[in-house]
Formats: structure tokens, sequence, C-alpha cells
């Protein structure tokens, strides 16, 4: 199973560009890097995926290096309503049931200010 | 209303006493997710289903039960609730798949176990 590691927290400023680094060493073939935001009292939500290289979104950029070892959340010019905990999810799922491969990281809060 | 629901949103209950968190999802998706979050470990999953009658075990199963006799339900039992159970329980849905999914997540269930 692929154990994801974040930073605990970040601190950064309305307007900046925030990069937050999930290293997950033992990523297997099949797994997909995925980003989830949770604000206070409610589920996560779905932020962005990929699985080599870039990905680009409306909301955010995802790098991922060749060995996959690693991948970046990149957020262009934050705003105050960008503070929340962001996690980052390794793994994919077969169809027709198997083993848990679903590992979620501890997440990484972000705390923007004016 | 569409989306994804949990209940009931909070719920204290005494150990030893048998507990059932309902989950239900209005948009037919295949997979449906249970997850436990507590601070210090971020989301766990506890078991998922891939299909109406499929499920399977997640990272921490033990003194849960799951059932999928419907697509949009799949309630979550503790069959003798510890202390250890006190979390928050998010439900979660999604197309599914090999590649490329998106969880949904419900607003979670808030448990007490005293």
């Amino acid at each position: 199973l692929a154990k994801t590691t974040q930073p605990i927290s970040m601190d950064s400023y309305e307007g900046q560009e925030v990069n937050i680094t999930c290293s997950h060493n033992n990523i297997a073939t099949n797994d997909y890097i995925t980003w989830y935001q949770q604000f206070p009292s409610q589920g996560p939500r779905f932020i962005i995926q990929g699985y080599k290289t870039k990905v680009t979104n409306e909301v955010a950029s995802l790098f991922i290096p060749a060995d996959r070892k690693s991948s970046t959340l990149s957020l262009p010019r934050v705003s105050l309503s960008d503070t929340a905990v962001y996690y980052c999810l390794v793994g994919y799922l077969p169809y027709g049931g198997a083993t848990n491969k679903l590992i979620f990281g501890t997440g990484t809060l972000l705390a923007v200010q004016p | 209303d569409a989306g994804i629901t949990q209940s009931p949103r909070y719920k204290i209950t005494e150990t030893g006493r048998q507990v059932t968190l309902m989950c239900h999802q209005t948009w037919s998706h295949s997979y449906m997710f249970w997850y436990r979050q507590d601070l210090g470990h971020g989301l766990r999953l506890i078991y998922y289903s891939a299909a109406a009658d499929i499920t399977d075990k997640g990272e921490v199963p033990d003194g849960y039960v799951v059932s999928r006799s419907k697509t949009e339900n799949f309630p979550l039992t503790l069959e003798s609730a510890t202390r250890s159970q006190t979390s928050v329980y998010f439900c979660a849905s999604s197309e599914g798949g090999a590649v490329d999914y998106e969880q949904y997540f419900g607003p979670g269930t808030r448990l007490t176990v005293t």
C-alpha cells in the first residue's frame, strides 16, 4: 500500500501561488494521484487528479515527476477562501471488489492571510 | 434533492449499542465508500462497494458491517459500539472504475460513543 506524507501546515498570503507537495514513495503502477479540499464541518471536495506529468484545470495544477514518487498541487493566486485542509490520495479501485488500494494522506492545513 | 446525503448528522450512543448510519445518493453511481476521520489520522477507508451486493474491506473494517441491496443506499452498522469508534463518518460515491474516478462526499455524521 502506498503511504503518503504531506506537510502538516502551510501559511500564505492572498495573491500568492501555493505549492503543496505529497510524498508517495511506494506508489504502484496502477495508482492515480488525486487531491481533495476540505473545509470545517464539510466533506472533502475533489480538486484535481493525474497519473503523470502535468494536469491543469480551472482551479489548480498538478505536477508529477517521471518517477511518480511525489506530486505537487499548485494553487495560483490564493484567496482567503482557499484556507482549508488539502488531502493527497493515492490509489485506484479495480472493478468487482478487491483489496483496498485507497490511501489518504493526513492532510495539509493551508492558512491564507490578508 | 440530488446529491449524497447522510443521516443522522449527529448521534450519541452508549457503548455496546448497535448503531446504523445511513447514506443515500441520487446519481446511480456504482461505487460507494465509508470513511472515518479522526485527528491525526486523516481519512481512513472502512468499507467500499463496487455495485449492489458487492462490498469489500478497506483499511479499518473491524467492528463495522455494511450492506448494499440497492444501488443508491449504503448503510454502515456498528454492531456493538465502542468508544474508539467515536469519530466523524463520511460517505462518498463515484462513478468508479479503474481510472479517472472522482469521489463525491456527503456532509458527514458525527458519532459519539459514551
